[in-house]
């Protein structure tokens, strides 16, 4: 069975710092690009950051609200994805989900998409 | 710009049918993709273009024309109140809700 388990949510106050963890099983991770995205309260999905395979590179990308704050990072030898958060503010409490991105392409163009998700873990960022 | 666009909230009559769009430039060159989230559980993956995963209803299609991408769903269920997002190069639309009546 395909599954991503994400671990790590927290209350954290303003300033702190969490490392979010995702643990895949049922699929080839090490040749998957993993992402994660997160819904703040009242609010919709919003991409955070992605990281690519080892054999593509592994470079990581992020959204500007994150960036030079939070790191993406993969261990292929266990199967797991991590999100380092730093410097957190009011602002990054939601729920945070890993994700696989998905790519096909042919004559018709590319498709992307992102599948599985995981269940999500909470992040609280308050004083 | 790679934003794009949703009307925040639509309603309908159980067994009607509801269009759900996303608009924006990057839509004129890619494919959405749509995902569908009930309150209190995980985004579930359900449309790539007009293309759809294993296991979604067949009453779930999507199409694009220009710079809108449209989600359809034809004989709306109770099950199907929920958020629904679209995606294109990597950016989220802000969501429409969906209510059943």
């Amino acid at each position: 069975e395909v599954q991503l388990v994400e671990s790590g949510g927290d209350l954290v106050k303003p300033g702190g710092s969490l490392r979010l963890s995702c643990a895949a099983s049922g699929f080839s991770f090490s040749n998957t690009w993993m992402t994660w995205v997160r819904r703040a309260p009242g609010k919709g999905l919003e991409w955070v950051g992605r990281i690519k395979s080892n054999s593509d590179g592994g470079t990581t990308d992020s959204a500007a609200p994150v960036n030079g704050r939070f790191s993406i990072s993969r261990d292929d030898s266990k199967n797991i994805l991590y999100l380092q958060m730093n410097s957190l503010k009011t602002e990054d409490t939601g729920v945070y989900y890993c994700t696989a991105e998905r790519e096909l392409s042919g004559w018709y163009g590319t498709y992307t998409w992102f599948d599985p998700w995981g269940q999500g873990t909470l992040v609280t960022v308050s004083s | 710009s790679s934003e794009v666009t949703q009307d925040p909230a639509v309603s309908v009559a159980l067994g009607q049918t509801v269009r759900i769009t996303c608009q924006g430039d990057s839509l004129k060159s890619d494919y959405a993709s749509w995902y569908q989230q009930k309150p209190g559980q995980a985004p579930v993956f359900i449309m790539y273009g007009k293309n759809r995963p294993s296991g979604i209803p067949d009453r779930f299609s999507g199409s694009t024309s220009g710079d809108t991408a449209s989600l359809t769903i034809t004989g709306v269920q109770a099950e199907d109140e929920a958020d629904y997002f679209c995606n294109s190069r990597l950016v989220f639309g802000g969501g429409t809700k969906v209510t059943v009546l």
